[in-house]
């Protein structure tokens, strides 16, 4: 049982194009991250939300957590080549200890 | 200053073979987490390990993998008699403080093929 779901799964988009990453789950979350991949490495950490309702701007990133607490998404507004990469929301559920629990991914491809 | 470390980078191995993946974490870190990655997907969490507490090792899918912690530090994970659905991508990460909340900084993963 995957806790938490991302929408997309792949997204091609063209250079300056806007576009949004969903994480969804029926379970509530203490927090939650978003991190990206690139190919051969590990992810980077790019936002924590910890309140419901919060909203977090990265430059052109914009990070949202549901005010239920129980999904989240992210916003690039005029995507760059440089944002290609496999983004990763992660959540620590309520009563789960120190653990994340990642969601499926989403791989972004933004062309030239 | 230096990152989270793994080794081997890529470790191809024959099915029923024992495997050690190694992961030096950053120091001061207290907590240190393994995870496996099948292509393109998320992270699954294997094991958790915080300062002298006991291991989480709720995520392990089998007794065939072990985990351990030297010196709080160094942490090496051990599958035993590789299976072909052991092959993945497993990534250790560090972090300074005991939970989700806190920043986790991965090291970029050991490509492990068994064959």
């Amino acid at each position: 049982t995957q806790l938490l779901e991302q929408s997309p799964q792949f997204l091609s988009i063209q250079e300056g194009e806007n576009l949004t990453v969903y994480c969804n789950s029926s379970s509530v979350f203490s927090s939650l991250q978003w991190y990206r991949q690139e190919p051969g490495e590990g992810p980077v950490l790019l936002v924590t939300v910890v309140t419901g309702g919060e909203v977090k701007k990265l430059k052109r990133l914009t990070f949202q957590f549901g005010d239920a607490r129980k999904d989240s998404s992210l916003h690039i507004t005029a995507a760059q080549p440089g944002d290609t990469g496999l983004y990763l929301c992660a959540g620590g559920l309520r009563g789960g200890g120190n653990k994340l629990t990642f969601g499926t991914g989403t791989q972004l491809k933004v062309e030239l | 200053g230096a990152g989270v470390s793994q080794s081997p980078s890529n470790k191809v191995t024959e099915k029923g073979k024992d495997v050690e993946l190694r992961c030096d974490p950053i120091s001061g870190h207290t907590a240190l987490y393994w995870y496996r990655q099948s292509l393109g997907q998320g992270l699954e969490f294997l094991i958790y390990f915080q300062g002298n507490s006991a291991p989480d090792k709720s995520g392990l899918p089998s007794d065939r993998f072990s985990a351990e912690r030297t010196g709080g530090s160094v942490s090496t994970l051990t599958i035993q008699r590789t299976q072909q659905e052991d092959s993945a991508v497993y990534l250790c990460a560090s972090s300074l403080g005991q939970g989700a909340i806190y920043e986790q900084y991965f090291g970029p993963g050991t490509r492990l093929t068994v064959t």
